[in-house]
């Protein structure tokens, strides 16, 4: 079955530094992947998505993600976070085994930037 | 125009009434779903609708019914709920359900269940 794993229950930084909130996949032949934000109170945001081609995908807000194969990762990124970036990232894959019907969801990492 | 439009925000419902969710979408996605969302835990599939057929239904219980009346719009019927399906609802669509189209969501409806 298709996975993804978000190690990090939560990740903290100063604003104005770089993030990164870490993502890892397992799934049978090529993956989609894609993450999404959720503030508090509100639904999901969808922020960028890796289907093939350049493994830099950038989104929106900044945001930014690398797909790498050989480590089955798929981080997302911004070079200089604000405060408005804390929420809650999820990183999901679209399920092959359910001809991608099914979006499966990581547990999701709270950021945190502090001012 | 991304926009899933979920009524109503906020529900508190009795576990002996019957109450409805609605979800609407115009951006002709022919893919729409049902997510449960409990606090601080990702989204759980309930159902997925592909082309106004039920395509997906993750064994929910039958005390959840949904229905999609034509491709623009979703609906999750409530009745005899318990207190443990008090949750965030999300709808959501997509361009078709069968490859790697972007799934957007709605902004939920909190239900309430007492």
């Amino acid at each position: 079955a298709q996975s993804v794993a978000q190690p990090e229950d939560q990740v903290n930084v100063a604003e104005g530094n770089p993030l990164t909130v870490k993502c890892t996949y397992s799934v049978s032949g090529n993956p989609y992947l894609f993450w999404y934000v959720q503030y508090p109170n509100r639904g999901l945001q969808f922020l960028l998505k890796y289907i093939t081609g350049d493994n830099l995908v950038k989104g929106s807000y900044g945001f930014e993600a690398e797909f790498n194969k050989s480590q089955t990762s798929f981080h997302l990124k911004k070079p200089s976070a604000l405060v408005s970036d804390s929420a809650l990232y999820f990183c999901a894959v679209r399920d092959r085994n359910t001809g991608f019907q099914k979006l499966v969801f990581g547990t999701g990492t709270r950021l945190l930037v502090s001012p | 125009d991304t926009e899933v439009t979920q009524t109503p925000k906020h529900l508190v419902m009795g576990m002996t009434n019957k109450k409805s969710l609605k979800c609407e979408q115009h951006m002709g996605h022919r893919a729409m779903y049902w997510y449960k969302q409990k606090a601080k835990k990702p989204p759980e599939l309930m159902f997925v609708y592909s082309y106004e057929k039920l395509s997906i239904n993750e064994s929910v219980p039958s005390r959840f019914s949904p229905e999609c009346p034509n491709s623009s719009l979703l609906n999750l019927h409530l009745h005899a709920l318990q207190p443990e399906d008090s949750a965030l609802y999300l709808c959501a669509s997509s361009r078709t359900g069968d490859s790697g189209n972007t799934i957007y969501f709605g902004e939920g409806s909190w239900l309430t269940v007492v």
